[in-house]
């Protein structure tokens, strides 16, 4: 069954540093997501990609944030400067198209900054 | 009015008993409120979802019960398993262009053997 990946699955990082999460969604489908969560807490979105472009954006996604998709497969989320409170987990999430709402997510990224 | 509010915080359950976990929401553009289960260290898993134009869904022992005049949705879990053990997330879309999810603060059920 297809599935999302995502890597890596831990990334520590200092303060101040960049870095790229990786995912690599659903083979067919064609709106790409990042959420977030926070330990204990509940996810929260980030951000959703669809042809080439952001087309939403929460709150937190500020201008330390930004997402890419390189090539026919890969979709990143780019955080320029980490904070300590950027320390979460990082989900990537995929659908196949318009008016198919279903999302499904990768396993991860544990991001921790020291 | 973006909110999705869940409850309870904590559940435990006898296996076998019928696990219910409940949510509200404010915004009447929603459209679209499925359930994810996730496992420590894992990413969500779509577990079931409905949209409003029906009162209820099944699939095998996962059932989902929607209200659209009370704004409330529930999921029921029956013969619940100690396999069933994780956190309950209920969310709900607007769908259109975007879809983005927005997520209740979860439930995390226990079932005792």
């Amino acid at each position: 069954e297809p599935e999302v990946t995502q890597t890596p699955s831990h990334q520590v990082t200092q303060m101040g540093q960049e870095v790229i999460l990786r995912c690599v969604p659903i083979s067919n489908h064609l709106y790409f997501y990042w959420y977030r969560q926070i330990l204990g807490q509940k996810v929260e979105f980030l951000v959703s990609f669809y042809n080439n472009e952001i087309s939403e954006k929460s709150e937190i996604f500020d201008d330390q944030f930004s997402v890419e998709r390189p090539d026919g497969s890969n979709f990143t989320l780019k955080i320029r400067s980490t904070k300590l409170e950027d320390s979460a987990m990082y989900f990537c999430a995929s659908s196949e198209q318009v008016g198919r709402y279903e999302q499904y997510f990768g396993p991860g990224t544990r991001l921790t900054v020291t | 009015q973006q909110q999705v509010k869940q409850s309870p915080q904590s559940l435990i359950v006898q296996k076998g008993g019928i696990s219910i976990i409940n949510c509200a929401y404010e915004n009447t553009a929603f459209d679209y409120f499925p359930w994810y289960q996730q496992f420590p260290g894992k990413g969500p898993a779509l577990l079931i979802a409905i949209r409003p134009d029906v009162s209820e869904k099944k699939e095998g022992r996962f059932t989902i019960s929607f209200n659209k005049s009370a704004k409330q949705f529930s999921l029921h879990i029956m013969d619940s398993q100690p396999g069933d053990s994780a956190t309950y997330f209920c969310a709900a879309s607007n769908g259109g262009s975007q879809g983005n999810l927005i997520f209740g603060k979860g439930t995390k059920l226990s079932v005792k053997p």
